[in-house]
């Protein structure tokens, strides 16, 4: 059974903090790890991430996957009040034959909240 | 465009009685999923559509039907509700270019809470 894990489950930041949230995870016939920010109603796309060790960015986050080692980081540098949220990490495998019909396996979240 | 659309936002069930959740999507997607979320936790997969008229189980598919008569539409059908189904509730949609393979983004809509009394 495939299996997403997320620490820490909550962190409390002041503004300006820089945060790291880690996804660890076992899957089999691996094929993409997803990071999804929710804000009290639907998730909403992050990055998603193939190939070890390529960092992908957007403005003040940052991701990065280590397939050897089967997790992932997920970094906000200068943290705002509006990054206070469920930051959700899931997994796609292939199956036997290689489809995957993106089918997420998720951890159960990170809760951020930034201070003023 | 509306995205992926639910209906209801929200919804108090009796146990034993039964529900159908609307999932509608505008964006021509092919992909469509059901997730459910219990508090405190990430989501499920409850079932899945690859395309009109092709539906499968997810990981917790018990006390759920699906049908996909068309692109658009993809309800998921609740029987016979228990306490167990108090949850919320988060309809999906992705386009693939080709058979097997799905793009990176997931589209959700804005959820049903469901309680189950």
């Amino acid at each position: 059974e495939d299996k997403v894990v997320q620490s820490p489950l909550s962190l409390v930041v002041h503004e300006g903090d820089t945060v790291t949230l880690n996804c660890s995870y076992e899957v089999t016939n691996f094929r993409s790890l997803l990071w999804y920010k929710q804000e009290k109603k639907a998730p909403t796309f992050l990055f998603m991430l193939t190939s070890s060790g390529i960092e992908k960015k957007s403005g003040r986050l940052s991701s990065i996957l280590d397939k050897k080692e089967l997790f992932s980081i997920l970094n906000i540098t200068a943290t705002q009040t509006g990054d206070s949220a469920v930051y959700l990490c899931a997994v796609e495998a292939k199956s036997a034959g290689g489809t995957s019909y993106g089918k997420l396996t998720f951890g159960q979240g990170t809760i951020l909240t930034v201070h003023p | 465009n509306a995205g992926v659309t639910q209906t209801p936002k929200f919804r108090i069930l009796k146990i034993g009685q039964s529900m159908t959740l609307q999932c509608t999507q505008d964006m021509n997607h092919n992909y469509m999923y059901w997730y459910r979320q219990d508090p405190g936790m990430g989501l499920k997969l409850i079932y899945y559509s690859v395309g009109a008229g092709i539906t499968d189980k997810g990981e917790v598919p018990n006390g759920y039907n699906v049908s996909r008569s068309t692109t658009e539409d993809f309800p998921l059908r609740l029987e016979l509700a228990a306490p167990s189904q108090t949850s919320v509730y988060f309809c999906a949609s992705s386009y693939s270019l080709a058979s097997g393979r799905s793009t990176d983004t997931q589209y959700f809509g804005p959820g049903t809470r469901l309680t189950v009394l």
